[in-house]
């Protein structure tokens, strides 16, 4: 099984400022690689995919970048209602998906 | 609108058996794959399995293979989750979700990411 590392488990972030949360895999998933947020009492929601491709809807500031078994995304601006859960996920080996253990990004 | 509408909460004993379900509309229901999806409280998210409602091709997590059954019907547009002997551990908030395609065959073109999914179904199993 393919385990997915966030990091940081918690991430304090003033509105306004820059976040970057890490998604390290146990081994190579190539670009195989989405993150989604979810708020509180909510479903997850699709950000991106193929490490850096925004889903439909997705604003600018959610970037993603990275390959193997690095990866990164990157909230360039946070606005108020960004502050949320967030994971990875990959699917290189189709359907044996796994999730990261999540990132929380909180108001500083 | 694509939507996905889970049923309702639940609460049952330990040893009970459920199913619960995921009607989706506004697509082709049938030509998606549909994933099931674990969030135990305050824990994160875990896939269980996935079905082709087209036909019921159906694909289990190792975790999850013969601790619940995924069906499909897709007459109706809907796909379940059951448990025919609930435990405690099964307590947790189950979505499901749909597996998002770009190609003109989903059954193979599909990427293996989720791009719509239902509001949840929260099952509590306790005596």
């Amino acid at each position: 099984e393919i385990v997915l590392t966030q990091s940081p488990a918690t991430l304090s972030v003033s509105p306004g400022e820059r976040a970057t949360l890490s998604c390290r895999a146990s081994q190579s998933v190539g670009s195989n690689l989405a993150w989604y947020q979810q708020k509180p009492g909510q479903a997850p929601r699709l950000l991106i995919y193929g490490a850096s491709t925004r889903a439909t809807g997705i604003p600018a500031r959610f970037s993603g970048s990275g390959s193997g078994t690095e990866f990164t995304l990157t909230i360039s601006s946070l606005q108020s209602e960004d502050f949320a859960l967030y994971y990875c996920q990959q699917y290189f080996n189709w359907p044996l998906f796994t999730f990261g253990g999540g990132t929380k990004v909180e108001i500083k | 609108e694509v939507q996905l509408v889970q049923s309702g909460v639940e609460v049952k004993e330990p040893g009970e058996s459920l199913k619960i379900s995921c009607k989706g509309s506004g697509y082709n229901f049938a030509n998606y794959w549909i994933v099931w999806v674990r969030q135990m409280p305050g824990k994160g998210l875990e896939w269980m399995g996935i079905i082709y409602p087209a036909d019921s091709d159906t694909r289990y997590s190792p975790s999850f293979q013969g601790q619940v059954t995924i069906s499909a019907d897709k007459s109706i547009g809907t796909a379940y989750l059951q448990w025919s002997s609930l435990k405690a551990s099964d307590t947790a908030l189950y979505y499901c979700a749909r597996q998002y395609c770009s190609s003109t065959n989903c059954y193979t073109g599909s990427v293996g990411v989720f791009d719509y999914w239902g509001q949840g179904t929260l099952v509590t199993v306790s005596s």
